[in-house]
């Protein structure tokens, strides 16, 4: 089955600087490639995912590539802010269906220093 | 609109004791997951249920079992608690469909089995 790993798992950075979390994979079916993000005391919520067939994806501050032959696919959050300060997991599913569970990084638990 | 709704928020069990947490969801979702989370481990799916009617097991089913009662809830029970099963257990419900995949995660229910 699909393996996910996820690095780093602590990240600090200063306000304004970048921040960038990385997830490699195993299965090379896999299609479709979620972020989610948890605050504290929350569940997680989608920021952004990715599909094989494109290599990059920007939302705002926030940005996903994909690099298939490499099997891997990077968070890029720009510019931080406090509020960036959370939890992030990566994660992979191979189509089956649009049912076949996601699964999901170890996770990143980026901190923001004003 | 109140998403994905789980009950009870905290538990503490002792081992041996059996209980039931609650998901239920207002979206008219297709699949419910059940994953639990503990530090450093990230996010393990337990069960889940592509439709009503049809349940199958994740990466860490031992000592569960689970009853999609109907398309709305997706409950998830431990028979005989065990210290291990110690953790914070989120339900999630997707659409499920290819264009639809994102999940949509309860706040979450923290259990402690001493």
């Amino acid at each position: 089955g699909e393996n996910v790993e996820q690095h780093p798992s602590t990240l600090s950075v200063q306000e304004g600087d970048s921040a960038v979390i990385k997830c490699t994979y195993s299965d090379s079916a896999s299609n479709y490639f979620p972020w989610y993000k948890q605050e504290l005391g929350k569940g997680p919520q989608l920021i952004i995912d990715i599909r094989s067939n494109v290599g990059e994806k920007k939302d705002q501050r926030i940005a996903v590539t994909l690099n298939k032959t490499a099997k891997h696919f990077s968070l890029h959050i720009t510019e931080t802010q406090p509020e960036d300060s959370a939890v992030y997991f990566c994660a992979a599913r191979a189509r089956v269906s649009g049912n076949t569970p996601l699964v999901f990084g170890k996770g990143t638990r980026l901190s923001v220093i004003a | 609109n109140a998403g994905v709704t789980q009950t009870p928020k905290f538990q503490v069990l002792k081992t041996g004791q059996s209980m039931t947490l609650q998901c239920a969801q207002d979206m008219n979702h297709n699949s419910m997951y059940w994953y639990r989370q503990d530090p450093g481990m990230g996010l393990r799916l337990i069960y889940y249920s592509a439709s009503e009617g049809t349940t199958d097991k994740g990466e860490v089913p031992n000592g569960y079992n689970v009853s999609r009662l109907n398309k709305r809830e997706f409950s998830l029970r431990l028979e005989s608690a065990a210290p291990s099963q110690t953790s914070v257990y989120f339900c999630a419900a997707a659409r499920g469909t290819a264009l639809n995949e994102k999940l949509f995660f309860g706040s979450g229910t923290q259990l402690s089995v001493l």
